[in-house]
């Protein structure tokens, strides 16, 4: 049972696009949503995270949007660059009692042309 | 300020031998998350450690797999016997407070096991 759908699966953007990834959950009782930049051959660093009781966060060019009531959240990266060619994991977790940690997504391939 | 540590990096095996993963948490982290990635896959949670104790191996298969925390030393993470299935990445996280608190991990590199 995946109960965290992520789409794309891969993205090309062009430089200076928009780069959007979508996430969706099952479980109303997640409280915490991180997304996760892995490079090739490195592990996943932690890039922008949300909690449920905002709709939006931004960090420079990095925004999650959250729908708390459709269960879902989503990454733009505003002005893509190369340097954020990379694979991007949505993840879920319930904090504050539950033990199985991070609930991850597939994954998206996203490459950005110059 | 060392991050997670996590070695070997590679590591191949035949079918039917032993793979020890080894994962040193960042320094006062003394919450350790065990993670297997496959190709084109996302991570899936094996197990949850603190110091001595296992608090969660809902996602470790029942056979063949171990892992421990103990007072002094690395985590590891132990498969015997091997089968081509095995073959995946590794990752290792730890957290200062109980995961669930914050729900924020620190990745290691990685151990990439083959299996030949």
């Amino acid at each position: 049972q995946q109960q965290v759908k992520q789409s794309p699966q891969s993205l090309i953007v062009q430089k200076g696009g928009i780069s959007i990834i979508n996430c969706a959950y099952e479980n109303t009782a997640f409280d915490y949503f991180p997304w996760y930049q892995q490079f090739p051959g490195k592990g996943p660093a932690l890039l922008i995270a949300i909690r449920p009781d905002v709709s939006e966060k931004k960090e420079g060019r990095f925004t999650i949007s959250f729908n708390k009531s459709a269960k879902q959240f989503s990454l733009h990266i505003m002005d893509s660059q190369p340097g954020d060619s990379a694979t991007y994991f949505c993840a879920a977790a319930l904090t504050g009692g539950g033990a199985d940690g991070l609930t991850f997504g597939k994954g998206t391939h996203l490459i950005i042309q110059p | 300020n060392a991050g997670v540590m996590q070695n070997p990096r590679h590591l191949v095996r035949r079918r039917g031998q032993e793979a020890r993963l080894r994962c040193s948490p960042m320094k006062g982290h003394s919450h350790v998350y065990w993670y297997r990635q496959l190709p084109e896959e996302g991570l899936k949670f094996m197990v949850y450690l603190q110091k001595e104790n296992i608090i969660d191996e809902s996602g470790m298969p029942k056979e063949r797999f171990s892992a421990e925390f103990p007072k002094e030393g690395p985590s590891i993470l132990r498969i015997q016997q091997v089968v081509r299935g095995d073959s995946a990445a590794y990752f290792c996280a730890s957290s200062p407070l109980a995961g669930q608190a914050t729900g924020e991990l620190f990745f290691g590199e990685g151990s990439r096991l083959t299996v030949l």
